[in-house]
């Protein structure tokens, strides 16, 4: 089965523009999280979706948003970029309703920030 | 809020046994993930463990200790393709708060 999609893979972006981000779940799971992965802070939990519904959000300005369709797909939005956003950002699906199991981890988006 | 810690590095020989600690202090606590990542890759899931003890998967076992909020990864056997990192990752409600992450470098 396909796994977690994200699109796109690398981009560069100039400070002050916005960005979205794009992640397609597994077929059947319902949860979409997002994680930015850099070198000095590595996995940070920024939010997570179920049904379209936020449901736990991490410690980052409200610069950064997520939103989640009908089809369980997922965008998240950086706006007013800064040059501390350059990261990987990784989005991860799961069939997990109440906690439980692992999650399923798409490839990334290389976001550079210059 | 969370806070996990693991060893930053382990070095170890093919064919040894390694093991990774990880110990946690949460408010709440459903399970313990255990998350391989490559260089380059993304996090794959490796174990859980929700109840105390051991849990085992090929080459590859997890434990849990509830009462001491500590856990290991155990892999055994060692290959070169296990030099990667390792992030154990504490469940609480439904986020996943991860590890700093621990690079395994295995030798010849």
């Amino acid at each position: 089965k396909a796994g977690v999609t994200q699109t796109p893979r690398y981009l560069i972006k100039t400070r002050g523009q916005q960005v979205t981000l794009s992640c397609s779940p597994i077929s059947g799971h319902r949860s979409v999280s997002w994680y930015q992965q850099t070198p000095g802070q590595g996995l940070q939990f920024l939010f997570e979706y179920f049904s379209e519904t936020q449901r736990n959000k991490g410690n980052f300005p409200g610069r950064f948003s997520g939103r989640q369709f009908s089809n369980s797909r997922s965008e998240m939005n950086v706006s007013t970029l800064e040059l501390g956003d350059s990261a990987l950002y990784l989005c991860a699906s799961s069939l997990a309703t109440e906690g439980g199991y692992g999650y399923t981890f798409g490839s990334g988006t290389r976001l550079t920030v210059v | 809020g969370q806070s996990l810690e693991q060893p930053s590095e382990v070095t170890a020989v093919e064919g040894a046994i390694v093991q990774i600690n990880c110990t946690y202090q949460t408010s709440g606590f459903y399970g313990l993930s255990w998350y391989q990542q490559h260089d380059g890759g993304a996090p794959t899931f490796l174990s859980y463990n929700a109840l105390d003890g051991l849990e085992e998967t090929g080459r590859f076992s997890s434990f849990l200790s509830r009462s001491d909020s500590y856990g290991y990864l155990l892999l055994q056997e060692l290959q070169m393709k296990d030099s990667a990192s390792y992030f154990c990752a504490v469940n609480e409600d439904q986020n996943f708060v991860f590890g700093p992450g621990t690079r395994l470098s295995v030798l010849p």
